[in-house]
């Protein structure tokens, strides 16, 4: 069974800086998605970014983006220049690819973020 | 844009109560969720359902029960409620291709008394 470990239950960032979240994820699958989701307090849950594992590039989204390193199964968040709107638990979350189709999601704990202003 | 629509923002049932709990997906997703999140726990799988009338169970069904009777809608079902399904509960969708990115409702906080 697929495990994704958060080891920060709790950080905090001064706005305009820059924060990591970490995560590691334990898989014997090839073929798998990594995605960061983020829960603002009493909003919904939204997909962050995601990466495909066979692809070796780094994901990207404006100020998000990831450092994937797939022989260490370590999937980390970077946010560059923190906004008091990126407060919120962030998830890592793993999803097994097969070829009859997707599976469930496999969560983190979750990281909850704190920016400082 | 997909709408994920969760029938109660706030419930409170009493321990033994038949709880529902419905779920609207406006996007055609054959796959639905239903998940329970504690803090310090994450989110934990309760059941899915890959297309009408079909379900699986996750990770902790115990004491839930769920139906599908139309694609759009999941509905979870609480047989008799107790204090330990006191939580937040989230229903998800999503497509069966691509990246199956799950789309999330704003969930129901659900007290059992």
């Amino acid at each position: 069974a697929q495990t994704v470990t958060q080891s920060q239950p709790e950080m905090s960032v001064q706005e305009a800086e820059t924060v990591t979240l970490s995560c590691t994820y334990d898989t014997s699958e090839s073929n798998y998605y990594l995605f960061w989701y983020k829960q603002p307090p009493s909003r919904q849950m939204i997909l962050v970014i995601r990466q495909e594992a066979y692809k070796q590039q780094n994901a990207t989204e404006n100020r998000f983006s990831v450092n994937f390193q797939k022989a260490a199964k370590s999937f980390s968040l970077k946010i560059s220049d923190s906004q008091l709107g990126d407060t919120a638990m962030y998830f890592c979350a793993f999803m097994k690819q097969l070829p009859s189709g997707n599976t469930p999601l496999v969560f983190g704990k979750g990281t909850r973020l704190s920016v400082i202003a | 844009d997909v709408k994920v629509t969760q029938s109660s923002r706030y419930l409170v049932k009493r321990t033994g109560e038949k709880v529902f709990l419905e779920c609207v997906q406006d996007m055609d997703h054959e796959n639905m969720f239903w998940y329970r999140q504690d803090p310090g726990l994450g989110l934990r799988l309760i059941y899915f359902s890959y297309d009408v009338k079909m379900k699986e169970k996750g990770d902790i069904p115990e004491g839930y029960s769920v139906s599908r009777e139309k694609k759009e809608r999941f509905s979870l079902i609480l047989e008799s409620a107790s204090t330990n399904q006191t939580s937040m509960y989230l229903c998800a969708s999503s497509m069966d291709s691509g990246w199956g990115e799950q789309f999330f409702g704003p969930g129901t906080r659900l007290t059992v008394l």
